[in-house]
């Protein structure tokens, strides 16, 4: 299948930073990707779907100025966690759509780690 | 989207065919059924995904009944390192996959 990485795979940071994390698919396009949240012992937790060269959609309850979601190109999304606080600590995965695989299969990144202190 | 009911929890022994059910009796026409593992603290991986068809693919079977409310996932040679936590998701093709709370599956020596 196709191959998505994430980057880094495990982040510790201070309370109040800001923390960058990136999604790229690395052997197809994505016009469209999606990012979630998982917090232990519970299921993953769509947060926004990552537009390429529009803004991003979020879900109901996330909010919009505290995680940034850049599609810079079609192969790259970013989502950054601004003024990071320990309730911000969780596991940070990406998917992306491979239309070219003849259906529209979602592929996952090995997930973002992230540990704000 | 709709939802998807799966048991919390199966056990299976190493060699033997582990079967997942999924009741999906909300699914409307255009929705594809999907399943997915996650193993522990990894991204989850997609395993195969169906319209109406019974598909196989290198690592499993999936089996829609006629009426398409339910779905069985068949690992057919369990081995330890499936034990993972299993997603069956119903969705539009290239539309948002809404994860549910999944089966955890353990496959014992």
């Amino acid at each position: 299948g196709a191959v998505v990485s994430q980057h880094p795979s495990w982040v510790i940071c201070k309370s109040g930073t800001s923390v960058k994390i990136e999604c790229r698919s690395l052997d197809f396009q994505a016009t469209t990707m999606f990012w979630y949240r998982q917090f232990p012992k519970q299921s993953l937790m769509l947060m926004a779907t990552s537009n390429e060269g529009s803004k991003a959609t979020y879900e109901q309850g996330v909010e919009k100025d505290k995680f940034l979601i850049n599609h810079a190109s079609l192969t790259l999304s970013t989502l950054t966690v601004t003024s990071a606080h320990p309730e911000d600590s969780s596991f940070y995965i990406c998917s992306a759509p491979d239309r070219a695989s003849g259906g529209e299969t979602q592929y996952f990144g090995p997930g973002t780690r992230l540990l704000v202190l | 989207d709709a939802k998807t009911t799966q048991p919390p929890s199966m056990d299976c022994a190493e060699g033997r065919a582990a079967n997942l059910p999924c009741n999906h009796s909300t699914i409307s026409g255009n929705e594809y059924v999907y399943w997915y593992r996650q193993i522990h603290s990894q991204g989850p991986q997609y395993i195969i995904h169906g319209l109406k068809n019974n598909e196989t693919n290198e690592m499993a079977s999936l089996i829609i009944t006629e009426d398409r409310k339910s779905s069985t996932l068949i690992l057919p040679h369990a081995t330890l390192r499936d034990t993972a936590v299993y997603y069956c998701i119903v969705t539009n093709q290239g539309g948002k996959l809404i994860f549910g709370q999944g089966t955890e599956l353990s496959v014992k020596p």
